[in-house]
């Protein structure tokens, strides 16, 4: 079974800082990797989206890579702003069309 | 279009009664999850469905949970007698399955509690 882990659980970064935030997984037969946002008491949103061909995505100030044969995905955020606190996720889609989340990194961008 | 659209958006229940909860997902999607979300275990899938198919059901925890998708643009879950264990937030999420490598989708969840 697919096992995701997302380090940290939690962050608390300055305003401006960049960031990382990381996810890993143990089967490396995935056919992509998503990223998403969640905001308190909401639904997910999606941020990006990761072929298993792919090595990194990006829009905006985010940046998304993915090592496959390692199992590691890392999302960049690029100057934090407050607007930015949330928890993300990952999660990968295997071939089954099955997906898995990471338990989430909550994120606190303090102005 | 609206996205994936659940109902309700807040649920409160007393143990032993009966809670339907219900998706729409995005028109043209024939991939449809049901998730919950919980403080100790995170998102779990339950169930998903291929053209209203049933795939997968493993993540289904017990029998007093069922799941159903009559057809494309509509599907419930069904929770019943409930257990104050059962109190989450509970998402539904869609994709299309042609193409293997598209974004889910996700409804803004239904909090059920049960009290």
């Amino acid at each position: 079974k697919q096992e995701v882990t997302q380090i940290p659980a939690a962050l608390s970064v300055p305003e401006g800082e960049n960031l990382v935030l990381n996810c890993s997984f143990t089967d490396s037969a995935i056919y992509n990797l998503q990223w998403f946002r969640q905001d308190p008491g909401k639904g997910l949103t999606s941020l990006l989206l990761i072929q298993s061909s792919q090595r990194e995505q990006t829009s905006g100030r985010l940046n998304a890579s993915l090592d496959k044969s390692s199992g590691r995905s890392t999302l960049y955020i690029a100057a934090s702003q407050p607007g930015d606190s949330a928890t993300y996720l990952c999660a990968v889609k295997t071939i089954f069309n099955k997906f898995y989340f990471g338990s989430g990194t909550k994120l606190n961008v303090k102005p | 279009d609206a996205g994936v659209i659940q109902s309700p958006r807040h649920e409160v229940t007393e143990m032993g009664q009966e809670v339907t909860l219900r998706c729409k997902p995005i028109s043209g999607h024939n991939s449809l999850f049901w998730y919950r979300q919980t403080m100790m275990r995170g998102l779990e899938l339950l169930i998903y469905f291929n053209n209203n198919v049933p795939i997968d059901d493993s993540g289904m925890p017990e029998d007093r949970f069922s799941a159903k998708m009559p057809n494309a643009s509509f599907s419930t879950l069904k929770i019943q007698p409930s257990e104050p264990r059962d109190s989450a937030v509970y998402f539904c999420a869609s994709r299309s399955y042609r193409e293997m490598n598209t974004e889910a989708f996700f409804g803004q969840g239904t909090r059920l509690t049960v009290v």
